[in-house]
């Protein structure tokens, strides 16, 4: 158990629709990153955020946002849905804002379905 | 951007034996290269990781190597068991950002 949480764990929506997942980082943790694992694409880092700032931005689409709470969890947005972002969506968390290369720790991930 | 490659894609051993999983990146700037193991409905978990300012690590079972010059670091398991089998991955990431570029995955299968 890495102390990382997501909710929830499976999510079956269909095209066009707009959902939310949640990520709790780890106690003490700063940064949350978020990252798609699709068959295709493999594991694709997303988004990170450091203490509720926006701290880099990886091949997260205009659809697709998030946004990290002053309590520190963080939740990813996903609207318009299409077929393909069916995927696994994985938050993790580091200590700090990650800039000496910071061990991160991933969650169970949410499957998504888009149908 | 950095891009990761990994080998190969699927590795079947014998129980007892060794396996080697080999990944290069093209990011001169990428000094921080970790290893995940991913089994089935779990999300990746860090099994050991190495820094550019040193060429191998080892913990226990499990070494990492890295030759910066070639631009390539592997993953060593020594003495595998049945429980080792699962998707590794490797990953690099350069000190300015702490976000991580993913290999492709290799499938190890230990066969008892």
């Amino acid at each position: 158990d890495s102390g990382v949480t997501q909710t929830p764990k499976h999510l079956i929506t269909a095209t066009g629709q707009r959902v939310t997942l949640r990520c709790s980082p780890r106690s003490g943790d700063l940064s949350v990153y978020w990252y798609q694992q699709s068959l295709d694409q493999g594991l694709q880092f997303l988004i990170q955020y450091y203490n509720g700032e926006e701290r880099a931005k990886g091949n997260i689409l205009e659809r697709f946002s998030a946004q990290q709470f002053p309590d520190l969890h963080s939740e990813l947005n996903l609207s318009s849905l299409e077929l393909g972002d069916s995927a696994l969506y994985f938050c993790a968390s580091s200590v700090g804002g990650g800039g000496a290369g910071e061990t991160q720790y991933f969650g169970p991930g949410t499957r998504l379905l888009v149908l | 951007g950095e891009n990761v490659e990994q080998h190969p894609s699927t590795l079947s051993v014998q129980e007892g034996d060794s396996a080697v999983i080999k990944c290069t990146y093209s990011d001169s700037a990428s000094n921080y290269f970790p290893w995940y193991k991913q089994e089935l409905g779990k999300g990746p978990q860090l099994i050991i990781d190495i820094r550019s300012n040193v060429g191998e690590k080892k913990d226990q079972r499990i070494a990492v190597t890295l030759n910066k010059t070639a631009k390539h670091f592997s993953l060593h398991i020594t003495e595998t068991q049945p429980e080792d089998s699962a998707v590794y991955f490797c990953a690099a990431s350069n000190g300015g950002a702490n976000n991580l570029f993913f290999g492709t995955g290799t499938r190890l299968t230990v066969i008892p």
